[in-house]
């Protein structure tokens, strides 16, 4: 079946620090792709998303290129902030039906 | 828009006791599901629902029920607690046609089972 899967965290950085978290999926047709960002106490936030292989989503600075060729889905982000410091989770949506496959999320800590 | 509300944001249980999650949505969204968030696990999908009077079970139902009466709303029963079931519980829904359509997240219900 459909799975998402993630590096493992947590993931501390000094501010300013290029990020990086990666992300590959399985998917039988053409699946949406999406990051969520969880706050501390919070719910989780739509980040970006991707709906076709090349497509690139991005927000707040943070970037992300549906590859199909390698399956993946990889977060980016040029210069990470203390406000960025949250929990960063990758998943996709079947391209056929309505469940949604999230990964294990990925814990971000930027330091000043 | 309200967009998803839950409540209660925190509850202790007895082993036992049962109780009722609320969920409701005020985005006239079709598809509504229930997760659990356990540390190292992400989340897991407990239970789903793509309308009114139609649920269906997810990775880890066994514990839970669930219905569907309107489109607004969408509560979890969890019919005995047990120490397992202590977690953050998030409600989502988005809109079922299109596979594009993200889900929205209520703020979370925070449990605890003694």
């Amino acid at each position: 079946g459909d799975s998402v899967t993630q590096m493992e965290g947590p993931v501390t950085l000094s501010e300013e620090a290029f990020l990086t978290i990666n992300c590959t999926y399985t998917a039988t047709g053409y699946p949406s792709l999406f990051w969520y960002v969880q706050y501390p106490g919070e719910g989780l936030q739509l980040l970006l998303k991707a709906t076709k292989a090349d497509d690139k989503g991005s927000n707040k600075g943070f970037e992300a290129t549906y590859r199909k060729e390698t399956t993946s889905f990889h977060l980016e982000k040029g210069s990470v902030q203390v406000s960025d410091s949250a929990v960063y989770f990758c998943a996709l949506k079947e391209d056929t039906g309505n469940q949604f496959y999230f990964g294990t999320g990925t814990s971000l800590t930027v330091i000043p | 828009n309200a967009g998803v509300t839950q409540t209660p944001k925190f509850q202790v249980l007895k082993t036992g006791q049962s109780m009722t999650l609320q969920c409701a949505q005020d985005m006239n969204h079709e598809y509504m599901s229930w997760y659990r968030q356990d540390p190292g696990m992400g989340l897991r999908l407990i239970h789903y629902s793509v309308g009114a009077g139609i649920t269906d079970q997810g990775e880890v139902p066994n514990g839970y029920n669930v219905s569907r009466s309107t489109t607004e709303d969408f509560p979890l029963r969890l019919l005995s607690a047990a120490p397992s079931q202590t977690s953050v519980y998030f409600c989502a829904s988005s809109y079922s046609q299109g596979w594009n359509y993200e889900q929205y997240f209520g703020p979370g219900t925070r449990l605890t089972v003694t």
